[in-house]
């Protein structure tokens, strides 16, 4: 593993299912982040931790949760997904929580 | 509320050409700001960032321009090239480090 990986890659997803989406990173890095990208909105922030055992709600967190249980890893899940999570999402890390963060390539999510 | 945002929505330029990708900010608190790069089916990649306290800084063919008097961002890329063709975002971050992306500008070069 190098710098930080999703998965899945993507993933259709009937409405009502609980999903979780991975997130791996092997820098080390205190923070970590998790975004949605829909068109015309850019990247929105969903929940964040700034370092493990610890995690905070950004600017769109309802329906999702998150854990960081160590340092490496970064869950987020959808307990029951509706269509409006339809959205690519991507997560984050930083060394600390005020250096530059850096991105994985990203989920793409359908609900349908 | 506070909002970063962009001027123009695409720009297309000529192989060779300078390019200038301007993004406005009204959060006047932020100290820091990022310019990312994002390729079709990619995440967000860093390119540059400046902290408040500059008006200039230069990288590898990009420069960065920054004026708080009239909270004005600007990307300059040098020699465009086609590989430089991705949607790029401005981003402001606040004290508590969390970031705010503008809407993003695709630039489009043309061979």
């Amino acid at each position: 593993i190098a710098g930080i990986t999703q998965a899945p890659t993507s993933q259709i997803l009937a409405a009502g299912r609980r999903m979780t989406l991975r997130c791996t990173q092997d820098m080390r890095h205190n923070a970590m982040y998790w975004y949605r990208q829909d068109l015309g909105l850019g990247l929105r922030l969903i929940h964040y931790s700034n370092t493990a055992g610890t995690t905070g709600k950004g600017e769109v967190p309802d329906g999702y949760s998150v854990s960081r249980a160590n340092t490496d890893d970064f869950p987020l899940t959808l307990a029951s997904a509706v269509p409006s999570q339809t959205s690519v999402y991507f997560c984050a890390s930083s060394p600390d929580r005020t250096d530059t963060q850096y991105f994985g390539p990203g989920t793409r999510l359908t609900v349908l | 509320g506070e909002s970063v945002g962009l001027h123009l929505p695409t720009l297309s330029v000529q192989e060779g050409d300078n390019s200038i990708i301007n993004c406005a900010y009204s959060n006047s608190a932020s100290d820091y700001f990022i310019w990312y790069k994002q390729e079709s089916g990619k995440g967000p990649q860093f390119i540059i960032d400046i902290r408040s306290n500059m008006d200039k800084r230069q990288g590898q063919r990009v420069t960065v321009l920054l004026n708080k008097t009239v909270k004005h961002l600007s990307l300059q890329i040098a020699a465009t090239q086609p590989g430089d063709s991705a949607v790029y975002f401005c981003a402001e971050v606040d004290a508590g480090n969390m970031l705010t992306f503008g809407g993003g500008t695709r630039l489009m070069v043309k061979p």
